[in-house]
């Protein structure tokens, strides 16, 4: 049981690139989110998803694309890489929505945007 | 939007010390929760707590939403401890919002 797991763990990327963040999991959870963090702040969620096929947008979803075509696989997707996206990305999932259920996080992205 | 206030905001411990982490929130939430980020960057959930006391192990929180804030207790520090203590308070939809965190440090 690897739990969440995301990859790359680190990425360089020229103004302008584009890129998918992978996050997996193998819980069989329902619920997956992206979160940001960027220096000395909380999280901020991108986007979420209660399920394959239905993702919504978080507090910061501009810049940022995500689906969810399975229950296992909720990939991030950076359009048009921009320096304020420099930050670290953390994946989560729980096994229903809800502050209630335990997350359980992935180690983390580390993005910079040159 | 609903602003999170975490005090203090750094703080340094000797091993075996207690210590109490506050998080004050501006308006009524239905949630909160407190979670512990370590020093390499792994996050784990501590508590879900929209009101009363949980108690894990050396940890133990308290929210009184009526009053707006929430306690983290740590008691007799570890090493292990050490690392950012954040609380996330949501209202009623999926989108929590998040403090900055208090960042401990315990020296053995």
């Amino acid at each position: 049981n690897a739990g969440v797991t995301q990859t790359p763990k680190f990425q360089v990327l020229k103004t302008g690139q584009s890129m998918t963040l992978q996050c997996a999991q193998d819980m069989n959870h329902e619920y997956m989110s992206w979160y940001r963090q960027d220096p000395g702040m909380g999280l901020r969620l991108i986007h979420y998803s209660v399920g394959a096929g239905i993702t919504d947008q978080g507090e910061v979803p501009n810049g940022y694309n995500v689906s969810r075509s399975t229950t296992e696989d909720f990939p991030l997707r950076l359009l048009s890489a921009a320096p304020s996206q420099t930050s670290v990305y953390f994946c989560a999932s729980s096994r229903t929505p809800g502050p209630q259920e335990t997350q359980y996080f992935g180690p983390g992205t580390r993005l910079l945007v040159l | 939007g609903i602003q999170v206030e975490q005090s203090p905001p750094d703080l340094i411990l000797q091993e075996g010390a207690n210590s109490t982490l506050r998080c004050n929130f501006s308006d009524s939430v239905n949630n909160l929760q407190w979670f512990h980020q370590n020093p390499w960057g792994q996050l784990i959930n501590l508590f879900y707590i929209p009101s009363g006391t949980k108690q894990n192990g050396r940890l133990s929180a308290t929210t009184v939403a009526t009053e707006r804030y929430s306690l983290l207790y740590i008691s007799s520090s570890q090493t292990t401890d050490s690392g950012v203590y954040f609380c996330a308070v949501e209202r009623g939809s999926y989108i929590p919002t998040f403090g900055r965190g208090t960042s401990l440090i315990v020296h053995p």
